[in-house]
């Protein structure tokens, strides 16, 4: 059964640290994965976007990375800022072969709070 | 702006009464999806649509109808809510079936059947 599992549940750390957020996945085969931002009470926003080949993408102070042997990912948040608080989702595709929309595979998410 | 909007965003009901969540998207997206979202239970797909009468079922679609008679269009129908139906719903968009297609997700709409 494909699943997605992210690590912690929640994190609080103050203003200006970093912090790491791991994602482990049982999928296959994998296609893709990708972290979004779930501001409260927002829709989720997609973050970055991985494919097997690659093992690190960047947008600003949010870094993925991706070890596709292991089947695991982190999101490294630098010098945090307290519009950072928010969740972090990992969602981890398949690729159908068929004429079908590709599976997505959700976590549960990461719920972060950046204290000032 | 390109946006997908869901209406309406709060919604207090009775069980049984039938209820409808409008979605639209102005992106001209070929796929559309819903999504319910509820505590420790992350994001699950309910319904989600290829192209325009296409739609086929998710993880969790007992109990909601959809329908797809324009491109831009996919409303969420509850025909007999129950409180277990009680969640935050989200439809999302994208240009295309392939998950390297970023999904574009709406505002969110807070269901509560009493």
């Amino acid at each position: 059964k494909n699943q997605v599992e992210q690590s912690p549940q929640s994190l609080i750390i103050l203003e200006g640290k970093n912090c790491t957020l791991q994602c482990n996945y049982t999928v296959s085969p994998f296609s893709n994965l990708r972290w979004y931002k779930q501001d409260t009470g927002r829709g989720p926003v997609s973050l970055t976007i991985m494919t097997f080949s690659e093992n690190t993408k960047s947008n600003g102070r949010y870094t993925a990375t991706l070890d596709a042997d292991t089947k695991q990912s982190s999101l490294h948040i630098t010098a945090s800022q307290l519009s950072d608080s928010a969740s972090y989702i990992c969602v981890v595709s398949v690729m159908y072969s068929g004429g079908g929309a590709d599976g997505l595979t959700f976590g549960k998410g990461t719920h972060l709070i950046i204290q000032p | 702006e390109a946006q997908v909007t869901q209406n309406p965003r709060y919604l207090i009901t009775v069980t049984g009464k039938k209820l409808t969540v409008t979605c639209s998207q102005n992106m001209n997206h070929e796929y559309m999806s819903w999504y319910r979202q509820d505590p420790g239970l992350g994001l699950r797909q309910i319904y989600y649509s290829m192209n325009v009468e296409v739609t086929d079922k998710g993880d969790v679609p007992e109990g909601y109808k959809v329908s797809r008679k324009e491109k831009r269009n996919f409303p969420l129908i509850l025909e007999s809510p129950s409180p277990n139906q009680t969640s935050l719903y989200f439809c999302a968009s994208s240009a295309g079936t392939r998950s390297y297609n970023e999904q574009f997700f709406g505002p969110g709409t807070r269901l509560t059947v009493l």
